[in-house]
């Protein structure tokens, strides 16, 4: 089935550690999307990639990082930077053609402190 | 960044009732969609309009475009234990970007059986 996975499903963080969050899919879509949820602050958008080998910054990109080196894999790297990284993780994707396909998500990635 | 104005924050009902809900902006939108989300998912699309005064049915929910542009409201019929979670709307300003959608801070619904 076509989809959108991301894992791990938790996870936890050391201070000072860098971490990864994985999202693939294959729905064949050219646009990807990372967001964060707080609980009672909804979707903030992190960073957001159009097209390989191509990204911006979304509203809260401070202390994250990403890459889009093949259409289907859109990963998240939390950094030591992040002061307040816990959080739940969503990963989503669209077709931008005509830049009105909605956006499908994942099942999202929490992340904790130890 | 800016959001949408998304009411009732929370309902708690009985089985069967009907439920409705809405969304404000003060933004022209071209795009209204509607998502649920169940406790350690992501959101799920449920509807998603196109043009203003569109009105869109899936199964017992319907949505509706806002004549203005400004505002939706998804309404649920005769709702059932399995509606329980957060719906959130989420509205595009830009339809040539798809970098902007804006999102509602969500209802949680309880639906009591």
């Amino acid at each position: 089935d076509g989809g959108i996975t991301q894992s791990p499903k938790y996870l936890f963080r050391k201070e000072g550690q860098n971490v990864t969050l994985s999202c693939e899919q294959n729905l064949n879509h050219d646009a990807m999307y990372w967001y964060r949820q707080d609980p009672g602050q909804g979707l903030r958008l992190i960073y957001y990639s159009q097209i390989v080998n191509d990204f911006q910054k979304g509203d809260i990109a401070e202390g994250y990082s990403v890459s889009r080196e093949k259409k289907e894999s859109f990963p998240l790297t939390v950094t030591s930077a992040q002061k307040n990284p816990t959080a739940f993780y969503l990963c989503a994707s669209s077709n931008s053609l005509g830049g009105l396909q909605p956006q499908h998500f994942g099942d999202g990635t929490r992340l904790s402190i130890l | 960044g800016q959001q949408l104005n998304q009411s009732p924050q929370s309902m708690f009902i009985q089985e069967g009732e009907d439920v409705s809900m809405n969304c404000t902006s003060s933004s022209i939108f071209n795009t209204w969609l509607w998502y649920k989300q169940e406790p350690g998912e992501g959101p799920v699309l449920l509807i998603a309009l196109y043009k203003a005064g569109e009105l869109t049915s899936n199964g017992r929910l319907t949505a509706q475009f806002g004549i203005t542009r400004k505002d939706s409201f998804l309404n649920i019929s005769a709702s059932i234990p399995s509606d329980v979670g957060i719906y959130f709307c989420a509205g595009k300003v830009n339809a040539g970007n798809n970098r902007k959608l804006i999102w509602g801070l969500g209802t949680s619904l309880a639906v009591n059986p």
